[in-house]
């Protein structure tokens, strides 16, 4: 069971807007930066979203990621096809480690 | 371009040590800023953090290892290394090592390498 929590899976259609959620608590998201990883199948996880909402650079501005008190968001618009993926989200935490979500499928339908 | 590489047995015996070794190339280590890790990801299943450390040795460790896990840089070949012991079937896993900015995020991984832990 992982210390954040985030949706098992989500999906939507092409061109529409999907949100992925990650709630954790005071010792970790509450007081610490939430980052965003995408990883497909078979290939190592990249970072997507670091500092709650900063992209790194290559990171197209679809998607945009959010905090507010123990929980991050995770958007993606304009979704493609190839946005078909498992997302993480990750945080450090009070403990002195790092943790992560339990990861979210999305399948673009 | 930073990149990373993990190398090592992808067979272990339970009771077992299991070591794997990360190079990096294109870049350097050395700067204190940077923390090194590893981390891992059962088949199916979701990342698990291991621990890291920085280039003068300040680590740390996910507690329920911290027993068994032990992560150490060579600054001057440029590589770090994991070492995990007594080793059960629930170690099996892909290990990713990862340059993390600062505590964290990982910003740069490796390809990962599959560990069996198996008699």
């Amino acid at each position: 069971q992982s210390v954040l929590t985030q949706p098992p899976s989500v999906s939507a259609a092409p061109g529409q807007k999907v949100t992925i959620s990650c709630s954790g608590s005071s010792s970790n998201i509450g007081n610490n930066y939430v980052s965003w990883y995408q990883q497909f199948p078979g290939t190592a996880p990249k970072l997507l979203i670091y500092d709650n909402d900063k992209r790194p650079s290559g990171i197209p501005d679809r998607f945009s990621g959010s905090k507010s008190g123990t929980s991050g968001t995770l958007d993606i618009t304009g979704l493609q096809a190839g946005d078909e993926a498992d997302y993480y989200c990750g945080t450090w935490d009070s403990s002195l480690s790092a943790v992560f979500g339990g990861g979210t499928k999305l399948t673009v339908l | 371009q930073l990149q990373l590489h993990e190398s090592g047995p992808g067979l272990v015996k339970p009771s077992d040590t299991l070591s794997l070794t990360c190079t990096v190339s294109g870049g350097s280590m050395s700067r204190s800023f940077y923390y090194w890790g590893w981390i891992r990801q059962p088949p199916g299943k979701g990342l698990e953090w291991i621990g890291s450390t920085s280039s003068s040795g300040s680590a740390y460790y996910k507690p329920s290892l911290v027993n068994r896990v032990t992560i150490s840089v060579d600054t001057s070949s440029n590589q770090f290394s994991l070492r995990l012991t007594s080793v059960t079937a629930t170690d099996t896993a892909v290990y990713y090592c990862a340059r993390l900015d600062g505590l964290f995020p990982p910003d740069y991984w490796g390809q990962g390498t599959l560990v069996i832990v198996s008699s």
